[in-house]
């Protein structure tokens, strides 16, 4: 079975320039994640969705990020403009099932963002 | 809010020894917890968890005993090897709060020397 893929796997930009990051999650998984994880942190979520809908939003910073799950499948995130905070790896996650608190999540390799 | 503490790191040990890291949780409702690890130039994987109070959950040699009393749940092995060197992670899901979302403590790095 192919595990979580995301591309791509390093990006080095300017600040105030965009960015996008793509996600294709484990064939059949309900609900897909973002996290972003700075150095030296532990992950932290950016956005849920289940199937194309969000269910939690709530710690994207929605002045410059942005993300969609077209067709409950695939998944972008978008940085536009960019700010040297943003510098960090971008972690994708899927799991089976519908909100499933107790489910495994199974996460791809992460881009890497660096901000200049 | 939900949060998650890990013990400071890094951690580092010879081959065969005893590891214990420490976890401690702060939750509003009734969590999932886990341990996760990220192995160099790897993606974050699961290595065990416990949906429970008072379960235990193992893998690979480690455990993880789920304790509501002390909000903890510390990972242990009794012989480490040099393979484990990686970042471990702490993390919750708390059905009273969100959608199934882990909330991860800051990682402890192990490395393991022959």
């Amino acid at each position: 079975e192919a595990g979580v893929a995301q591309s791509p796997r390093y990006k080095i930009i300017e600040k105030r320039q965009s960015v996008a990051f793509w996600c294709n999650p484990i064939s059949g998984h309900a609900t897909l994640y973002w996290y972003q994880q700075i150095l030296g942190q532990g992950p932290k979520l950016l956005i849920q969705f289940q199937n194309n809908g969000v269910v939690d939003d709530s710690q994207l910073p929605k002045d410059r990020f942005s993300a969609e799950r077209l067709k409950g499948v695939d998944s972008t995130l978008k940085i536009q403009p960019a700010k040297l905070e943003d510098s960090a790896v971008y972690l994708c996650a899927s799991s089976l099932g519908l909100a499933g608190v107790g489910e495994t999540q199974y996460f791809g390799p992460g881009t890497r963002l660096l901000v200049l | 809010g939900d949060s998650v503490t890990q013990m400071e790191g890094p951690v580092t040990l010879s081959e065969e020894a005893f590891l214990t890291i420490n976890c401690t949780y702060t939750a509003t409702g009734y969590p999932s917890l886990f341990w996760y690890v990220q192995y160099p130039g790897e993606g974050l994987q699961l290595l065990l968890k416990a949906t429970k109070a008072d379960d235990k959950g193992s893998n690979k040699g480690f455990e993880a005993t789920y304790r509501k009393e002390t909000t903890s749940f510390h990972l242990e092995k009794g012989s480490v090897q040099v393979s484990d060197s990686a970042v471990y992670f702490c993390a919750l899901s708390d059905r009273g709060t969100s959608y199934g979302k882990l909330t991860f403590g800051q990682g402890t790095i192990l490395t393991v020397h022959p």
